[in-house]
């Protein structure tokens, strides 16, 4: 089993939508976490680290759920430009990333 | 200030050639980190420096790659007689003070092995 999994989509959904990905993690040890956002043949840009105690910035929302060994990532008000795919890492003394979730933002 | 550079963008090698990747990370940035991104894949992490110490070297494939950073600042990644399946973007990524932090990724060296 990959230590980090998520679900790779893709995700398609119209503008204006709400839309949420989820990545479970196996290393219970794991006191880091981090969503990514990568761009075809760019490099990973940090979208927002997540904390116990869920944090947003603007139109997103990070969660983090200890118990069930997963993170989440809500998108509000979808747009255009968010169609990327999202990259969630944790770890203890390193990062690990899941393969990654596609999302297409369609008009 | 300055993200963190990689040279050269690409590389095409033949197979059994030697290569060397460079990797200069953020100013004042004291972790460095090496990662191995296959198509369709996350990022895989090869190799860890806390300045000029390898912390963590468990994710190089074999004894034909080799990192290093000797004055803790820019690191090298080296990989000997490559491979086709070597072939891989490889990103280096740097943090301000320890691996809890926030990694800050390179563009990335795409390297093709023929």
């Amino acid at each position: 089993r990959k230590e980090v999994e998520q679900d790779p989509g893709p995700f398609n959904v119209p503008e204006g939508a709400t839309v949420a990905f989820n990545c479970t993690y196996s290393n219970s040890a794991s006191q880091s976490f981090f969503w990514y956002r990568q761009d075809c043949r760019k490099e990973p840009k940090l979208l927002m680290s997540v904390y116990s105690s869920g944090n947003e910035d603007g139109r997103f929302t990070a969660q983090l759920n200890r118990a069930s060994q997963y993170i989440s990532l809500l998108i509000r008000d979808s747009k255009l430009s968010d169609s990327a795919t999202y990259l969630c890492g944790s770890g203890y003394s390193t990062l690990t990333f899941g393969k990654g979730t596609m999302l297409l933002v369609s008009p | 200030g300055a993200g963190v550079s990689q040279s050269p963008r690409y590389k095409v090698a033949k197979r059994g050639q030697d290569v060397a990747l460079r990797c200069d990370p953020i100013s004042g940035h004291v972790s460095l980190f090496w990662y191995q991104q296959a198509l369709g894949q996350g990022p895989e992490f090869l190799t860890y420096f806390q300045n000029e110490a390898q912390l963590d070297k468990s994710g190089l494939p074999s004894d034909r790659f080799f990192a290093e950073r000797p004055e803790g600042s820019v690191s090298t990644l080296k990989i000997q007689r490559t491979q086709q399946e070597d072939s891989a973007v490889y990103l280096c990524a740097s943090s301000f003070r320890d691996n809890y932090n926030e990694q800050f990724f390179g563009p990335g060296t795409r390297l093709t092995v023929l």
